[in-house]
């Protein structure tokens, strides 16, 4: 299985800050990567698929960039809502794995 | 407006069975790769299996926990899959999630049910 590892585990930061979290995947995946925001008590959300491509109605704000076996999440400017959870997933390979996710704390 | 649904969760004893139901609307059903994943408490997403759309077979895939225990089925007529569970353990318990995926999104989840509760204890 291919396991994917998500840095850092938690982030605190600020309303209007630059964020990023880091995926790394065991082997190479190409651009099979996507990226999922989840709420508490609620399904997760597609943000970012095929590692860089904006899922519709996902504000631009999120952006994500990398291949192979490193990639990024990067939130532009915090919204007091995106402090949640997110996670990495692979979708190249079953069975599909997820990083261990990042929650976003306010500082 | 797109909408998965899952129902039939609840409490069950291990070693006995359930089924998950996940009703559609909203989209081209058919058209869709359907997949299972499952959150345990407190825990992070783990995918459970897959099954692909009529025009790919709708040949299906496990993860290896519960491979030969679960299986997946759909009825495209009414839009629905199914996840059938048997002899269930006290680690399946976990918040079910459906999803649904296109070619167009590049067979990426891009449409998840609100989630169906699973608790197996005795």
């Amino acid at each position: 299985d291919i396991q994917m590892t998500q840095s850092p585990s938690s982030v605190s930061a600020s309303v209007g800050d630059r964020v990023t979290i880091t995926c790394r995947a065991s082997q190479d995946i190409s651009s099979w990567l996507a990226w999922y925001q989840q709420k508490p008590g609620k399904a997760p959300k597609l943000l970012i698929y095929a590692a860089s491509t904006l899922q519709s109605g996902v504000p631009s704000r999120f952006s994500g960039s990398g291949s192979g076996t490193d990639f990024t999440l990067t939130i532009s400017s915090l919204q007091p809502e995106d402090f949640v959870t997110y996670y990495c997933q692979q979708a190249i390979s079953f069975p599909y794995t997820f990083g261990q996710g990042t929650k976003l704390e306010i500082k | 407006e797109v909408q998965l649904v899952e129902s039939g969760g609840g409490l069950v004893k291990p070693g006995r069975s359930l089924r998950l139901s996940c009703t559609a609307s909203g989209f081209t059903f058919g058209d869709y790769a359907l997949s299972w994943y499952r959150q345990a408490p407190g825990k992070g997403l783990e995918w459970v299996g897959f099954i692909r759309n009529k025009a790919y077979g709708e040949t299906t895939r496990y993860a290896a926990s519960v491979e030969g225990r679960f299986s997946i089925s759909r009825d495209n007529s009414n839009s629905i899959a199914y996840l059938h569970m048997n002899s269930l353990k006290t680690e399946d318990t976990a918040v079910y999630f459906c999803t649904g995926a296109s070619y167009s999104s590049g067979w990426y989840d891009t449409y998840w049910g609100q989630g169906a509760l699973v608790t197996v204890s005795s």
